[in-house]
């Protein structure tokens, strides 16, 4: 049981470059989520899903799209990366009420 | 919008001080979590408030939510350097999702 994972664990982009940030839960969980982490910001929500097929946006979704194409996976595409886009990203699955989080991807946008 | 003020946002004590966090919702809040986040690694659930005036215990820490459920505190008697971290609040308020404080970074010297 391997909880939350999240590939690539550390990324280097150019302006400009796209990517596409891996979630994967095997709980069997509905609801998923996305936030950054920036120093002195706590937890910012991007995006959300409460179920395969089902996307919302959070409190700073711009610059950002997800999919949730299969209940075990939510996937947070960056198009046009930009350096205001350096952060680390943690994905997180929710159970009965607690939230599971992934380890984290450190994002550098250059 | 709904916001979730934490303080304070950093705080040193000796090992075997007391230490504690407050929490404050511009709202009423449904429920209210708190999480701790050991220095790079990732969020990890504590405990889920939900009844106005309730407080639970959990060893050292004892957490409250007060009566007009608007906010909340985390108290950790006598500190252990096991202790540090960063300690996040986070609300629900009905139909939204949860909203993270910035949390506060604790540090413990021996």
């Amino acid at each position: 049981n391997a909880g939350v994972t999240q590939t690539p664990k550390f990324r280097v982009l150019k302006t400009g470059q796209s990517m596409t940030l891996l979630c994967a839960q095997d709980m069997n969980h509905e609801y998923m989520y996305w936030y950054r982490q920036d120093p002195g910001m706590g937890l910012r929500l991007i995006h959300y899903s409460v179920g395969e097929g089902t996307t919302a946006k959070g409190e700073v979704p711009d610059g950002y799209n997800v999919s949730r194409l299969k209940k075990q996976n939510f996937l947070l595409g960056l198009e046009s990366a930009a350096p205001s886009q350096t952060s680390v990203y943690f994905c997180a699955s929710q159970g009965f009420y607690e939230q599971y989080f992934g380890p984290g991807t450190r994002l550098t946008v250059t | 919008g709904q916001q979730v003020m934490q303080i304070p946002q950093y705080q040193h004590v000796q090992e075997g001080e007391d230490f504690t966090t407050y929490c404050n919702s511009s709202t009423t809040l449904s429920n209210i979590q708190w999480y701790k986040q050991r220095p790079g690694g990732h969020p990890v659930f504590l405990i889920q408030l939900v009844k106005s005036g309730e407080v639970k215990k959990q060893k050292r820490l004892t957490f409250q939510f007060g009566e007009a459920k608007k906010n909340s505190s985390l108290h950790i008697t006598a500190t252990q350097t096991t202790d540090v971290g960063t300690y996040f609040c986070a609300g629900l308020q009905a139909g939204t999702a949860l909203i993270f404080g910035k949390g506060t970074t604790l540090s413990v010297s021996s």
